[in-house]
């Protein structure tokens, strides 16, 4: 039972515009959740993440939307660049469980 | 400072052979997670340690298994290898006891093991 999905596995966004990677999750008893990117022959790195009692998180180029009454979350990567091509996982969490990660959504932004 | 390491980087094994993988956490981080990852499924969650405890368990069989030394190093063992069992294994490791709270986790770049 997969509780935190991706549904897209790529995603392909031409450079200066905005990228948006979606994210859906069952358990409503989840009160955090994170994005991390993740180059080839590198580990994951953490990007951003926020919690549940907010309902937006910005930081420079990115910014999280939380919408808890369709269980849904998103990160908008405005503008894109080039370098941004990666793989994009989200994750959830709660109490001292570990993270649920997503199956992951591949980011190619176009010159 | 030095990130997590993970060794080795790549390995191929036989089916019904075991191995063992190594991570080293960041200096002072004492909580570490192992994950498999696989083409579609994401980062699937094996186990974490704290202080040479097991803290949480993912759904894997029993043929994994971990450990955590009292420097914080860590080993995971997958005996009896299967061809599914072909996968990134990664390492991360954070200074929160867990994950609890949305504990930044620092990952090393993996292990990528092949069954043939």
């Amino acid at each position: 039972d997969q509780q935190v999905k991706q549904n897209s596995p790529s995603l392909s966004v031409q450079e200066g515009r905005i990228s948006i990677l979606n994210c859906d999750y069952t358990n409503s008893m989840f009160d955090y959740f994170l994005w991390y990117k993740k180059y080839p022959a590198e580990g994951p790195t953490f990007l951003i993440s926020i919690s549940s009692i907010k309902d937006k998180n910005e930081d420079g180029r990115f910014t999280v939307f939380l919408n808890k009454s369709a269980k849904h979350l998103s990160l908008h990567i405005v503008p894109s660049q080039p370098g941004d091509s990666a793989v994009y996982f989200c994750a959830a969490g709660t109490g001292r469980r570990a993270l649920t990660f997503g199956s992951g959504t591949r980011l190619q932004v176009q010159p | 400072k030095a990130g997590v390491t993970q060794t080795p980087r790549y390995l191929i094994k036989t089916r019904g052979q075991q191995v063992t993988l190594s991570c080293s956490p960041i200096s002072g981080h004492r909580s570490v997670s192992w994950y498999q990852q696989t083409p579609g499924q994401g980062l699937q969650f094996l186990f974490e340690y704290f202080s040479e405890t097991q803290r949480n368990k993912g759904n894997f069989p029993g043929r994994f298994s971990g450990r955590q030394f009292s420097n914080s190093r860590s080993e995971m063992n997958v005996s009896t290898l299967e061809l599914g069992d072909s996968a990134l294994y990664l390492c991360a490791s954070s200074l929160a006891i867990s994950t609890a709270g949305g504990g930044e986790q620092y990952f090393g770049p993996g292990t990528r093991l092949t069954v043939t």
